[in-house]
């Protein structure tokens, strides 16, 4: 199995500049996450989905966009980039149902973005 | 809010030791998660180990065990028999909104590990 997968892997961006990361998943999970790390941090959530045409902020969504068609992929839009938003990004998946099932997370390897 | 906090921002281990790296958090949900992710040098986001809050026995994964102590809201790691592999960061998070992937996730620890 694949799991999350992420490209590209890593960016150097211009300022101004716009980009999509991406992500897929082929567990069927459910939910999928967008991370940012940043040096000497933890992750902080961006973005975050529940299933198919529904998302929701997380802590940092500033300057960042996301939509998601379909269960296995979850681009993430960055528009006017900028210098702040230089950081490791993370995709992320897991399963999650109500009084019953659920799975942890499982990251994707990381994009290292940098805005110059 | 909910925060979590490692206070130990490095920490070191002779091959074969044992250590534990220490992690509070601070959460209003009655029903949450506790997770230690390592990340080594590759990026890779790693499950160690979790516990469910309602439990009141401590997980444990071969080498690696928690000591869980819901009422001081403490949560730490320790790692037995540590080997050169376990050199890594190693976060603390803590899950919420019924999901165990939308995370809340401490500064993080290094550990080195001496052979």
């Amino acid at each position: 199995n694949a799991g999350v997968t992420q490209t590209p892997k890593f960016r150097i961006l211009k300022i101004g500049q716009s980009m999509t990361l991406q992500c897929t998943q082929d567990m069927n999970h459910n939910y999928m996450y967008w991370y940012r790390q940043d040096p000497g941090m933890g992750l902080k959530l961006i973005y975050y989905s529940v299933g198919a045409g529904i998302t929701d902020k997380g802590e940092v969504p500033n300057g960042y966009n996301v939509s998601r068609s379909t269960t296995e992929d979850f681009p993430l839009r960055l528009e006017l980039a900028a210098p702040s938003q230089t950081s490791v990004y993370f995709c992320a998946s897991s399963y999650s149902r109500t009084g019953g099932k659920y799975t942890e997370a499982f990251f994707g390897q990381g994009t290292r973005l940098t805005v110059v | 809010a909910q925060t979590v906090t490692q206070s130990q921002p490095e920490m070191s281990v002779q091959e074969a030791e044992t250590v534990t790296l220490s992690c509070t958090y601070d959460t209003s949900e009655s029903d949450y998660y506790l997770f230690w992710y390592k990340q080594p040098p590759s990026r890779q986001m790693i499950l160690v180990i979790r516990q469910e809050a309602y439990k009141q026995q401590n997980a444990t994964e071969n080498r690696f065990s928690v000591n869980f102590q819901k009422a001081a809201k403490s949560f730490s790691l320790k790692i037995s028999d540590s080997q050169l592999g376990d050199a890594a960061m190693y976060f603390c998070a803590l899950s919420y909104g019924g999901s165990q992937g939308n995370l809340i996730f401490g500064k993080g620890t290094k550990l080195s590990v001496k052979p």
